[in-house]
């Protein structure tokens, strides 16, 4: 049972424009929720985070919303760059320890 | 070294072999994880330590055995792996015990090829 779920494996987006990457949980429990993001032949770093508390998270180029009552989360980029170009992964937390991670969507910004 | 370092980053082994996948983290964290990665599933957590104890264990065949000696240093013992064991085996780190949610630095990976 996939609890977080990146229902687009990729994305592409003309650079300057907004890109949306989506995101989808199941457990209700989740309180705390993330955004990696991934560059071929690196590991995976923290991008955004948001608490369940709020229901939007602002970082420079980057937004999270957060829609409890559809239990959907959403990270904006805007405006795209060419090297926004990865993989992004959505993260949900009930624990300190326990974060459960969604497959990934892979974003190509173009040129 | 900066970050959380894994070495190595490739291994091709076969079904017979003992290999051992080591990660180092020079961020001064008191946990850390093992994550496997297959193509097209989400990242899956193996392992944690947390004070160089183990906190979880994710229903890993024992043939994965975690080995943490001190708090910046991981270990990963492969034994009779099979090539379903092919995939991404990423390390991470983080501090934990401050009261808040803290994020995982990953390492970045080692890729698996169990022949």
């Amino acid at each position: 049972d996939q609890q977080v779920k990146q229902n687009s494996p990729s994305l592409s987006v003309q650079e300057g424009r907004i890109s949306i990457l989506n995101c989808d949980y199941t457990n209700s429990m989740f309180d705390y929720f993330l955004w990696y993001k991934k560059y071929p032949a690196e590991g995976p770093t923290f991008l955004i985070s948001i608490s369940s508390i709020k229901d939007k998270n602002e970082d420079g180029r980057f937004t999270v919303f957060l829609n409890k009552s559809a239990k959907h989360l959403s990270l904006h980029i805007v405006p795209s760059q060419p090297g926004d170009s990865a993989v992004y992964f959505c993260a949900a937390s009930y624990s300190y320890q326990k974060v459960t991670f969604g497959t990934g969507t892979k974003l190509q910004v173009i040129p | 070294e900066t970050g959380v370092t894994q070495t190595p980053r490739h291994l091709v082994m076969g079904m017979t072999n003992k290999k051992s996948l080591k990660c180092e983290q020079h961020l001064g964290h008191n946990a850390m994880y093992w994550y496997k990665q297959s193509a097209k599933k989400p990242l899956e957590l193996m392992f944690v330590y947390s004070l160089e104890e183990r906190v979880e264990n994710n229903s890993v065949p024992s043939r994965f055995s975690p080995e943490c000696p001190n708090s910046s240093h991981l270990f990963l013992h492969l034994h009779t792996l099979q090539p379903e064991d092919s995939a991404l085996y990423l390390c991470a780190s983080s501090q934990e015990g401050t009261g808040k949610y803290n994020e995982q630095f990953f390492g970045p990976g080692t890729r698996l090829t169990v022949l």
